[in-house]
């Protein structure tokens, strides 16, 4: 397996576009978690996904954040309209709750709104 | 609101010298402590998965204890190198009916001078 896939690796928009990270799990992983890292908070949990289902979003910060998951090898993560404190690395990790929810993650989402 | 505390925040290690530090979780609800290793520039991976109170788990000069009664981890690291420089986060993994959820402490960023 490739692993966690995320695209783009790297995104740069400007103040008021809509962005959209993507993420692939590992085939056969029923967890998904989104986190963002900040300075402030270090790594912080948005949202996560069981069997393709939200099953907590209370860390998304506000309603300009929206994630879906559609089928269990796809999931996004919407900004809609962004600002420049949103700039942040994204991550993507899945997990597998028979490992004891061991998570691998993607290589990550480098965001930058100007 | 899970609290995961790591401390401290960063440490500087002499090459050669041994190092600890911890992680404090809530005792309830307790399913896995996992470490993780985050290298700069990198994503996290995972180092220890730790299940039951009292499991000690060891990889190379790395090594980590659990004591799920009072909700604390240790890790070590035996004989620093530079090598070993990075930010350790631990990770509470707790039961939920509808889904487990993966909360990380804020990290213990490791800096060893040569």
């Amino acid at each position: 397996d490739a692993g966690v896939i995320q695209s783009p690796r790297h995104e740069v928009t400007e103040m008021g576009q809509e962005v959209t990270l993507r993420c692939k799990p590992i085939s056969g992983h029923n967890s998904l978690f989104w986190y963002r890292q900040t300075m402030m908070r270090g790594l912080e949990l948005l949202i996560y996904f069981n069997n393709n289902v939200p099953i907590d979003d209370s860390g998304m910060p506000e309603d300009r954040f929206s994630a879906k998951m559609p089928n269990a090898s796809f999931s996004t993560l919407k900004i809609q309209p962004s600002e420049p404190r949103d700039s942040a690395v994204y991550f993507c990790a899945s997990s597998l709750d028979r490992n004891r929810g061991k998570a691998f993650f993607g290589q990550g989402t480098r965001l930058t709104v100007v | 609101i899970l609290n995961v505390e790591q401390s401290p925040q960063s440490l500087h290690v002499q090459e050669g010298d041994s190092t600890n530090f911890t992680c404090s979780f809530p005792s309830s609800n307790f399913y896995a402590l996992h470490w993780y290793r985050w290298e700069t520039a990198k994503s996290p991976e995972a180092l220890f998965v730790m299940t039951l109170n009292g499991d000690e788990k060891k990889k190379g000069r790395i090594s980590a204890t659990l004591n799920t009664k009072e909700g604390y981890s240790y890790l070590y690291i035996k004989g620093s190198q530079p090598e070993d420089s990075a930010t350790y986060l631990c990770a509470f993994y707790t039961f939920k009916a509808a889904g487990n959820k993966l909360t990380f402490g804020g990290g213990t960023r490791v800096l060893v001078k040569p």
